[in-house]
Parts: C-alpha cells; structure tokens; sequence
C-alpha cells in the first residue's frame, strides 16, 4: 500500500513569508496529487490538482510542483485568512490523504 | 451553485446503524463519481467509500460489509448506510464530488459534513 507522509508539522511563519509544504509518497504516484486547504468549522477545499494546477478561484499565491514521490505546496506570501490545516491527497491508487501540515501565524 | 449538504449524523449505540445523506445541487449525481470521507477527532481525512458514475462501488477495508454506499439518481442525492457502528467510527462524515482524469481525481466539491458519535 501506497504511505503518504508531510512535513513539517506544525509551521509557523510569519505574514508576508514564503511557506513551503513537502508531501512524500512511499512509490512513484506520477502526478496523481492533489492538495487541500481544512479550516476548522468549514469543508475541505481543493488548492492543487494534477501536482501543480491551480483550481479555479484559488489565489495565484498558491503553487505546487513535483511527480514521482516528492511534492511540494508553496504560499508565496503567507496572509492571516490561510491559517489552517493542509493535506495531500495521492489519487493515484485508493485515495489516501496525508497527516496534514497546521499553518499558523507566528 | 455547485453545493452538497450532508445529513443524517447523530449519536447512535455500538452496534447501531445510521444513513447519511448528501443532497447535491448544480451537478448531477449520477453523472459524477461521489466519495465519503471522513475525519475522527485530531485525526487526518480518511476516505471511506467510492461510487463511480457508472455504478461500481469501492471501500477502504475498515467499513467492507458494513456500510454500504448509494445514489438516488432523481433526488440527486448520495447516500451512506452505516450498520453495525463502532467506536472506531466516531468522525465527521463530508461527501465529495470527485473529478475525472483531467483533475487528476481529485475532489472539487465537498460538503460542510454531518457528525457520527458512536457512544453507549
């Protein structure tokens, strides 16, 4: 079975920082990555798909990149309303989420 | 608007059952691949069950033969029987509309989710 894992756990950056979240699979998953933004009290929502496409109505301050094993979410510029709870997702085999990275202001 | 609306939850005995609900509006049910997933307490999302648009069903082994996921395709609305309930089970249900091919199948659109506790 395919094992995700993310780091680091928790981040603490401050407003304005470049913030970037490393997700790794445990076999080559290609592309098939996806990352979510949880705030608490709300639904999950799509950021990334396909390892670096952005969805629709996603602030162009989110980026992802990587294939294979090795991923990477970046925030450009971290703002107060990002604060929460980031998941990868591989699609490649049974979904499988990973442990998640909690994002808050320093 | 796209949106999906969760019910159903509540408390409920070990052993118990329940149904979830998942009313979908702007896109069609049937015409979609739909996910549950789930997230217990402190604890990462975990999907749960899969049902594609043409009807196959999948289950991440913890809920095989217990729960048992379905569509109403003229209610447009998702479904998710849960018999014989465990502890284990206690989590905040979402449905999710997953994507084809061309979004890597990843899920779009998520409901706000319904809360499961199994407690005596």
């Amino acid at each position: 079975d395919i094992q995700m894992t993310q780091s680091p756990s928790p981040l603490s950056a401050s407003v304005g920082d470049r913030v970037t979240i490393t997700c790794r699979a445990s076999q080559s998953i290609s592309r098939y990555l996806n990352w979510y933004q949880h705030k608490i009290g709300k639904a999950p929502r799509l950021l990334i798909y396909a390892a670096s496409s952005l969805q629709s109505g996603v602030p162009s301050r989110f980026s992802g990149s990587g294939s294979g094993t090795n991923f990477t979410l970046t925030i450009s510029s971290l703002q107060p309303e990002d604060v929460a709870t980031y998941y990868c997702q591989q699609s490649y085999s049974t979904p499988l989420f990973g442990p998640g990275t909690k994002v808050d202001i320093k | 608007e796209v949106q999906l609306v969760e019910s159903g939850g509540g408390l409920v005995q070990p052993g118990g059952s329940l149904r979830l609900s998942c009313a979908a509006s702007g896109f069609s049910v049937s015409s979609n691949s739909m996910s549950w997933v789930r997230q217990a307490p402190g604890k990462g999302p975990e999907w749960v069950s899969l049902i594609y648009s043409g009807g196959a069903t999948y289950y991440t082994d913890s809920v095989k033969g217990r729960f048992t996921i379905s569509r109403h395709d003229s209610k447009n609305t998702l479904y998710l029987q849960m018999n014989s309930l465990r502890g284990e089970d206690t989590a905040v249900y979402y449905c999710a509309r997953v994507g084809d091919s061309s979004v890597s199948y990843a899920m779009d659109v998520w409901g706000q989710g319904t809360t499961v506790i199994v407690s005596s």
